[in-house]
């Protein structure tokens, strides 16, 4: 089982809809959690943090879900720029060097 | 603004061959890492530094070797390139210790290995 497990998609959605991803990770010692964003053929880009609280920025919504250990983003009013690859990163240990890259859910978003 | 900037963007080479890959950041970064970027699989990590003069191991650090011998550069070398290090090659550093989890990244570095 990899640590951190994202659905690839695609997510094909038209504009202005509300389009959610989930990431699961297997160590339940992980710490810290992160949403990254990466464009096509560019490097990745920290999009939000992930609180225990569940954080809110702008049209988009990051919870987690301890028990079940599992990493949520939900986007809402999607735009054109949306369309990306969505990394979902998980710090097992702590230190950076124990940051788990999922593989991406990548997002198509249409007119 | 150039944060982390890596040289060259691309390159091919031949089984057996040598090559280093550069990587510099003007952030004063104390902690700068080498990713390799493959299809269906998240970044795994290569080497890390915490600091000038150190590195040490990551994932896969097989079939590589980094120094740090300036703050700024951490250069990534492959000694005898296999087709299997055919990848996407992403450069990172972070202000540090501590947990924001923000790592810069730089454009990449595409390398294919006939």
């Amino acid at each position: 089982r990899k640590e951190v497990e994202q659905d690839p998609g695609p997510f094909n959605v038209p504009e202005g809809a509300t389009v959610a991803f989930n990431c699961t990770y297997s160590n339940s010692a992980s710490q810290s959690f992160f949403w990254y964003r990466q464009d096509c053929r560019k490097e990745p880009k920290l999009l939000m943090s992930v609180y225990s609280s569940g954080n809110e920025d702008g049209r988009f919504t990051a919870q987690l879900n301890r028990a079940s250990q599992y990493i949520s983003l939900l986007i809402r009013d999607s735009k054109l720029s949306d369309s990306a690859t969505y990394l979902c990163v998980v710090n097992g240990l702590g230190g950076y060097n124990k940051l788990i890259f999922g593989a991406g859910t990548r997002l198509a978003v249409h007119p | 603004n150039a944060g982390v900037t890596q040289t060259p963007k691309f390159r091919v080479l031949k089984t057996g061959q040598s090559m280093t890959l550069l990587c510099a950041q003007d952030m004063n970064h104390e902690y700068m890492y080498w990713y390799r970027q493959d299809p269906g699989m998240g970044l795994r990590l290569i080497h890390y530094s915490v600091g000038e003069g150190t590195t040490a191991k990551g994932e896969v650090p097989d079939g590589y070797n980094v120094s740090r011998l300036k703050k700024q550069n951490f250069l990534l070398g492959l000694e005898s390139a296999a087709p299997s290090q055919t990848s996407v090659y992403f450069c990172a550093s972070s202000r540090g210790t501590g947990d924001t989890g923000e790592l810069f990244f730089g454009e990449g570095s595409r390398l294919t290995v006939l």
